[in-house]
């Protein structure tokens, strides 16, 4: 079952916020939204995660809709270097050793 | 943030042979493990769960005696990939958790190419 449905490309301008959205309608109040990226032939890096709170750190800003059913990752001022696929994942707080369940993602272009 | 190191980054081997693939976790001790296979433009597909000190846990369709997994400490994992072939050949990708928070953190992955 596919958890969240991202869209599957988008474009940014260099220097310009990157808004990527996810929608999770059938998120459980256990789970926490967490958002990875993987730039060409690389593992994934992990970006950030919430709950119910909009969370921010050095990377990114994330967004959570009050009813927690979507969210946005924010990519405050893109450069080239955030070029890459970003992926949207729901996982349970409670199992710690649950596994991550990858989508398609939303391959994202910085434009110069 | 946490540093999961795999290697080797990239390999060719010979169809029939196989390929040990590390994971090590280099600053934290992680009782669970996962790997993953990436084919070109898709998305990375779960194919175990590797548990210190236990069997692995194989995702349907994964077959456990050709992709062994041993996880003989906190912080190695490794993947063997028996008798390759050439549809074997993927990006394989490592992952490790935190044994607190949820954070769960990834190796550079591995090229593997049969011939």
């Amino acid at each position: 079952d596919a958890k969240t449905t991202q869209p599957p490309s988008m474009d940014c301008a260099e220097g310009r916020a990157a808004n990527l959205p996810c929608n999770h309608s059938t998120i459980s109040g256990n789970e926490y939204v967490y958002w990875y990226r993987q730039i060409h032939s690389q593992g994934p890096q992990y970006i950030i995660h919430g709950l119910k709170n909009n969370e921010t750190n050095e990377m990114a800003s994330l967004i959570i809709t009050e009813d927690r059913k979507s969210s946005t990752l924010i990519l405050p001022h893109a450069t080239l270097r955030d070029t890459a696929v970003y992926y949207c994942i729901v996982r349970d707080a409670f199992f710690g050793n649950e596994k991550l369940t990858f989508g398609t993602g939303t391959r994202l272009t910085i434009i110069p | 943030g946490a540093v999961v190191s795999q290697h080797p980054s990239r390999v060719i081997c010979k169809s029939g042979t196989s390929v040990k693939i590390e994971c090590r976790s280099l600053d934290f001790q992680a009782t669970t493990m996962f790997w993953y296979r990436q084919f070109p433009k898709q998305s990375l597909m779960l194919m175990a769960t590797s548990n210190e000190g236990s069997k692995a846990t194989y995702e349907q369709g994964v077959e456990k005696d050709k992709f062994l997994i041993n996880h003989a400490s906190l912080t190695l994992s490794t993947l063997t990939v028996t008798s390759a072939h050439p549809e074997d050949s993927s990006f394989y990708i490592c992952s490790a958790r935190l044994l607190q928070g949820g954070k769960a953190f990834f190796g550079q992955g591995t090229r593997l190419t049969v011939v």
